[in-house]
């Protein structure tokens, strides 16, 4: 198994440019977790889907952030306009089950530079 | 906050010595989750716990979980250069939320 994919790896882009990342899951894993870590805050979840219906976006900081399933083996997260402050690496993570016990499978994250 | 705590935030030990860490949180939990990562690479799971037990083991790895003291210790036995990394605690609240505390930043010293 491949495990969890993420792309870009890396993304380096001026302040009020559209910013796009993307997630392939374990496939027949059924919830996905996008998080953000920083040295400030820690790892935060940003928004978490099971069955591709997103279940709790509480985490998700502001209206320019916006993710999607659009089917069982694929999400994004966009960032539009970006900002220096959003500046972290992002992880992707998936699990069979929902947001319960059972445990996260975690891309090698995308670490994003505003510029 | 709900987010569960680390402590040390970090813990320089020499090779073959024992590592403990510890995890504290705020309310009542389902599980609480133990994860590893190493520099640039995402988080790797380690061992889960549930409410109802005390006590887990997975090879070197021991976790231990006190609900009544709201809290959790990993402990690593003889420890090995490639267990430097950072250690997380994540835990499942009674709402189904997982929150990940910031982590004990582990260097094991040849």
């Amino acid at each position: 198994d491949a495990g969890v994919i993420q792309s870009p790896r890396h993304e380096v882009t001026e302040m009020g440019q559209e910013v796009t990342l993307r997630c392939k899951p374990i496939s027949g894993h059924n919830s996905l977790f996008w998080y953000r870590q920083t040295m400030m805050r820690g790892l935060e979840l940003l928004i978490y889907f099971n069955n591709n219906v997103p279940i709790d976006d509480s985490g998700m900081p502001e209206d320019r952030f916006s993710a999607k399933m659009p089917n069982a083996s694929f999400s994004t997260l966009k960032i539009q306009p970006s900002e220096p402050r959003d500046s972290a690496v992002y992880f992707c993570a998936s699990s069979f089950g929902g947001a319960g016990a059972d445990t996260q499978y975690f891309g090698p994250g995308t670490r994003l530079t505003v510029l | 906050s709900q987010q569960g705590e680390e402590d040390p935030q970090a813990l320089s030990i020499q090779e073959g010595e024992n590592a403990t860490m510890n995890c504290s949180y705020k309310t009542s939990i389902n599980n609480l989750q133990w994860y590893r990562q190493n520099s640039g690479r995402g988080l790797v799971h380690l061992i889960l716990i549930r409410s109802n037990e005390r006590e887990k083991h997975s090879g070197r790895l021991r976790v231990t979980l006190d609900t009544s003291k709201k809290s959790s210790s990993l402990l690593i036995t003889a420890s090995r250069a490639a267990d430097t990394a950072s250690y997380f605690c994540a835990t499942e609240y009674r709402d189904d939320k997982i929150i990940f505390g910031k982590g004990t930043r582990l260097h094991i010293l040849p």
